[in-house]
């Protein structure tokens, strides 16, 4: 059965570094999201992506954060200078894309959890 | 902006009993989809049931059923029979419906049953 799949699992970096956080949506899926879970909190919505393009963000995802689909099947979330509060489990989701007001069901990867130190 | 609120922060439950789990939404929105995810302790994120507003036959996934009161804006998880496996964090959603939107959750229920 095809899933989404993230990369690294796990991810300690320092205050003020550079992370690159990876998904593998899956392959004919066209619609791509991150979300994030601060410990013990609810899941936050970040960003959708869309034929190149970021299709909505929320207020949380602010200029250190960036998102890319480099090639035919990776697709990243970049966050330019981390600080403490960017602590987090970050899911990537992907769906299908059909009419609008069809549902499409989001399916999530298992998370890379952000450790920022 | 839709908000979707879960006053129970913890609940247990014994094995073989029933338990539902409370959920309420606000939206102007008249179709929408509502949605249980379940999150056990490797954090995976697993849909566990979805429902149509327009549908007034409330959703069932075996163990799984829902109790889905558009007016009231209430929309309760059921789950018969508890099995140790169904020990985790449980997630309300709340989904516009144009088909590709985000995902707007609720703060969680942590679920533990108890054999």
């Amino acid at each position: 059965e095809p899933e989404v799949t993230q990369t690294p699992s796990h991810q300690v970096t320092q205050m003020g570094q550079e992370v690159i956080l990876r998904c593998v949506p899956i392959s004919n899926h066209l619609y791509f999201y991150w979300y994030r879970q601060i410990l013990g909190q609810k899941v936050e919505f970040l960003v959708s992506f869309y034929n190149n393009e970021i299709s909505e963000k929320s207020e949380i995802f602010d200029d250190q954060f960036s998102v890319e689909r480099p090639d035919g099947s990776n697709f990243t979330l970049k966050i330019r200078s981390t600080k403490l509060e960017d602590s987090a489990m970050y899911f990537c989701a992907s769906s299908w894309s059909s009419g609008s007001g069809v549902y499409n069901e989001q399916f999530f990867g298992p998370g890379t959890r952000l450790t920022v130190l | 902006a839709q908000t979707v609120t879960q006053s129970q922060p913890e609940m247990s439950v014994q094995e073989a009993e029933t338990v539902t789990l409370s959920c309420t939404y606000d939206t102007s929105e008249n179709n929408y989809y509502l949605f249980w995810y379940k999150q056990p302790p490797s954090r995976q994120m697993i849909l566990v049931i979805r429902q149509e507003a327009y549908k007034q036959q409330n959703a069932t996934e075996n163990r799984f059923s829902v109790n889905f009161q558009k007016a009231a804006k209430s929309f309760s998880l059921k789950i018969s029979d508890s099995q140790l496996g169904d020990t985790a964090m449980y997630f309300c959603a709340f989904m516009k419906p144009s088909g590709n939107t985000p995902l707007v959750f609720g703060k969680g229920t942590r679920l533990s049953v108890i054999a």
